[in-house]
């Protein structure tokens, strides 16, 4: 199967540090990206989607100057929390389309903690 | 919300139990399709299934869908330890490249 490979796994920052994450497709060129937040025992809340070249979409509720997305190439997309704070720890899951049949390929996840 | 609903929310079964996993939606759908995460991972996709198809195997899944009751069911048979995970549902809807997930069932298999 494709390969999205995310980066990092896990990251511990202060209150008002920004972080990025980087979600990387290895084997194939994801025609769309997908940027996910999982809260403990929940299912995913898609936070935005994103197109190479263009601006990101932005789910209902999620603020586009906070959840700063990149996707400078067809195989590479980045989140940048900015200024995080406690309650933007939680986990972070990106996934590549690919297909007519839209089977999303995911990363292994970004566990963010600030403290 | 357009999120689908899954049930049960959590299961234990011992090792050889099959163990089935329902899910309901609400949009019209090109397809279906079920994913699982182990915990603190990313998802697996692993299996699809069309909306003009009710029923499809792959080894031990085996998955059901009737899109005039907007439901899907996954079987697993024969159970393994290695099959504790969590398992979502995911429906492509018409005119979207977005995936609504489910809100996932815990599956726990006891050796």
């Amino acid at each position: 199967g494709a390969v999205v490979s995310q980066h990092p796994s896990r990251v511990i920052c202060k209150s008002g540090t920004s972080v990025k994450i980087e979600c990387r497709s290895l084997d194939f060129q994801a025609t769309t990206m997908f940027w996910y937040r999982q809260f403990p025992k929940k299912s995913l809340m898609l936070m935005a989607t994103s197109n190479e070249g263009s601006k990101a979409t932005y789910e209902q509720g999620v603020e586009k100057d906070k959840f700063l997305i990149n996707h400078a190439s067809l195989t590479l997309s980045t989140l940048t929390v900015t200024s995080a704070h406690p309650e933007d720890s939680s986990f972070y899951i990106c996934s590549g389309g690919w297909g007519v049949q839209n089977i999303q390929y995911f990363g292994a996840g970004t566990r963010l903690s600030v403290l | 919300s357009q999120q689908g609903e899954e049930d049960p929310q959590a299961l234990s079964i011992q090792e050889g139990e099959n163990a089935t996993m329902n899910c309901s939606y609400k949009t019209s759908i090109n397809n279906l399709q079920w994913y699982r995460q182990n915990s603190g991972r990313g998802l697996v996709h692993l299996i699809l299934i069309r909306s003009n198809e009710r029923e499809k195997h792959s080894g031990r899944l085996r998955v059901t869908l009737d899109t005039s009751k907007k439901s899907s069911s996954l079987l697993i048979t024969a159970s393994r330890a290695a099959d504790t995970a969590s398992y979502f549902c995911a429906t492509d809807p018409y005119n979207t490249d977005k995936l609504i997930f489910g809100t996932g069932t815990r599956l726990q298999v006891f050796p």
